[in-house]
């Protein structure tokens, strides 16, 4: 167990609706990542916060936006859903990103199906 | 452009030993990250070089040279278990790490 917590585990929806996904960091890290994970293909990053600020963007839609909340937990909303966007969405956190060895350590996830 | 490059895909013995290499371009270096990742599960982290050399933890090692841009994972005693999906990350100049595609690893009886 990681420490990191996502909810929902399982999402099944349909095409066109909006979705919103959470995730709780381990206590005392300040930084959240976000990632999404198709079917046998690797990890693509979406977006980074850092104690409530957002701190790098990666491949992320414009259908899709995030925040982070003043008690560091994150929520991820997906929105205009294609059949494309199932996935596996991973939260990850970590204490300090200014450093090489901060160790980012992930959420067991929340598998998305969109029908 | 940043690019990590490891093999899609190996196969290994029970018992034996296997080297999964990762070869690098990024721009700046911080650190190289190893991650496990069995199929339908969270990754789960291995290992972090920064400077040269092997970094051994029980029947996992990892080498990096930083001259040459290159890293490998060996794993020692194969188990079952080890059947997986390894993930080498670099943290380049700005700290974000950049993923390679991964390995699958197939461990046959």
């Amino acid at each position: 167990d990681s420490g990191v917590t996502q909810t929902p585990k399982h999402l099944i929806t349909a095409t066109g609706q909006r979705v919103t996904l959470r995730c709780s960091p381990r206590s005392g890290d300040l930084s959240v990542y976000w990632y999404q994970q198709s079917l046998d293909q690797g990890l693509q990053f979406l977006i980074q916060y850092y104690n409530g600020e957002e701190r790098a963007k990666g491949n992320i839609l414009e259908r899709f936006s995030a925040q982070q909340f003043p008690d560091l937990h994150s929520e991820l909303n997906l929105s205009s859903l294609e059949l494309g966007d199932s996935a596996l969405y991973f939260c990850a956190s970590s204490p300090d990103p200014g450093l090489g060895a901060d160790t980012q350590y992930f959420g067991p996830g929340t598998r998305l199906t969109v029908l | 452009g940043q690019n990590i490059d490891q093999p899609t895909e190996m196969t290994a013995t029970e018992g034996a030993i296997v080297q999964i290499n990762c070869t690098y371009q990024t721009s700046g270096f911080n650190g190289l990250f190893w991650y496990q990742q069995h199929a339908g599960e969270a990754p789960t982290f291995l290992s972090y070089n920064v400077l040269d050399g092997l970094e051994e933890k029980g029947r996992f090692s990892s080498f990096l040279s930083r001259s040459k841009g290159y890293s490998y994972l060996l794993l020692k005693e194969l188990q079952m278990k080890d059947s997986a999906s390894y993930l080498c990350a670099v943290k380049d100049s700005n700290y974000q790490l950049i993923w390679g595609a991964g390995t699958k690893l197939i461990i046959k009886p």
